[in-house]
Formats: structure tokens, sequence, C-alpha cells
């Protein structure tokens, strides 16, 4: 598997308050990626990183900040989290050396907001 | 924009028979495909991917999928399923040079010993 970990594993939070998560890799990947899991939507994509300092929104990134500061980690931020934020989250990370190759998961974070 | 569609929302079988998904996907240019499967309570790991050359692609554990392009399909199949192929499975494509993957909604597949 790849060097991905997911921090916290599980959170439980109230409606308002600011939430981080974050994703740490070890394989020196460039891309990485946060996408929400939701029954009914499959995976859909918030924030990618193709570089340090470099960011893009996805499909459903209102509400939701990121930052990479370093190559090995990118953070997820709701700046006030609100219930319709209870997910769960997966980062991803890829590489391209020549030809697009695929994503590889962490192992999500499981975050409730009441 | 691009969109997949994955028409049979929950699947359920019985060991030994045999599989097919539908996954279509909507874009005119060229793609990456890939197949993933969730096992329950795991992350989401790779299948197989289609970039190019045979249209007919195998993956781990006995999974193939062949990518039709006339059709813009690339179904899931597997001759002979097993319990432990009770997951969630997810069809993705990428447009070639990109890296945004757009996911389908998910077929959730049980299989009955």
């Amino acid at each position: 598997d790849a060097g991905i970990t997911q921090s916290p594993r599980h959170k439980v939070t109230e409606t308002g308050t600011p939430v981080t998560l974050r994703c740490h890799q070890t394989e020196n990947h460039r891309y990485m990626y946060w996408y929400r899991q939701d029954p009914g939507h499959g995976l859909r994509l918030i924030h990618y990183s193709y570089g340090v300092k470099d960011t893009d929104k996805g499909e459903v990134s209102d509400g939701y900040s990121v930052s990479r500061s370093k190559t090995e980690d990118f953070l997820l931020t709701l700046e006030s989290a609100t219930s319709s934020q209870t997910s769960v989250y997966f980062c991803a990370i890829s590489e391209t050396q020549g030809e697009d190759q695929p994503q590889h998961f962490g192992d999500g974070t499981r975050l409730s907001i009441l | 924009a691009q969109s997949v569609s994955q028409h049979n929302h929950h699947v359920i079988l019985s060991e030994a028979a045999s599989l097919e998904l539908g996954c279509n996907y909507s874009y005119g240019g060229t793609v990456n495909l890939f197949w993933y499967v969730q096992y329950p309570g795991q992350h989401l790991q790779l299948l197989l991917k289609y970039f190019s050359g045979d249209p007919l692609v195998k993956g781990i554990k006995g999974f193939e999928a062949e990518f039709i392009k006339s059709k813009f399909s690339f179904n899931l199949r597997k001759p002979s399923v097993q319990w432990s192929d009770t997951a969630e499975y997810f069809c993705a494509v990428n447009e070639r040079g990109y890296q945004k993957v757009t996911f389908g909604t998910g077929t959730k597949l049980q299989v009955i010993p």
C-alpha cells in the first residue's frame, strides 16, 4: 500500500467550529487530492494540489480550504463546520512520469458535525 | 464536463455466479479508465486501469474490464464471484494528461454464500 496517513481517523465536533484534517505521504508524489464520500454521490473532489503551494478547486470546494507547505503534507480545513460537511474524507496521491498514473488512497477520516 | 454513470446501485449474487457491472462515461476525448474496489470499512484500492492498447484489461483477483470506445463503456466482469468480493465498486475516468478524476456513484455488490 502507498504510504499515506490521514489524521485524525475519526472526529466528532460541533457546528461552527474549525476543523483541520491532515494527509501525510511518504512517496514524494507530486499530486495530492481531498475527496469526500457520501452515499449516493460516490467520491467528489474537494481540492487538489499539483505541487508545494499549488492548489486548485474541485467540484465541491465551497466551505473548504487547503494548504500544502511541504511535499508530504496536504491539509484540509473547514473554517466553520456545518452539518452538511459530515462525511468520510479521503486523501489520495498520484505521480505522473511520462504517463498518467492512478491515484492511491488513504484510509479515510470519518467526520461528524453535530 | 465529464461524467461517469454506474447504472447498477446494488447487485446481489450467489457465489459462483458471473458478474458484470456497467460503467458509461461522457467525454469525447482521450481518456484513462479505472475500476476501484472498496471493501467494508476500508479505503479504495485499484482493481485495474486502461490507458491504451488492448481494450480488454485484466486486473487483480480475477477481474477484467473491456473498453468499448464506440459505446463509451468500460464494464467490469468476473466469471465467478466469491463471498470475499462483497464490496463497493467505483468506475472512474480522467482526461489524458489531466489529473482530475471523476468517479461514478458506485455499485454495492453483495455475494451470498
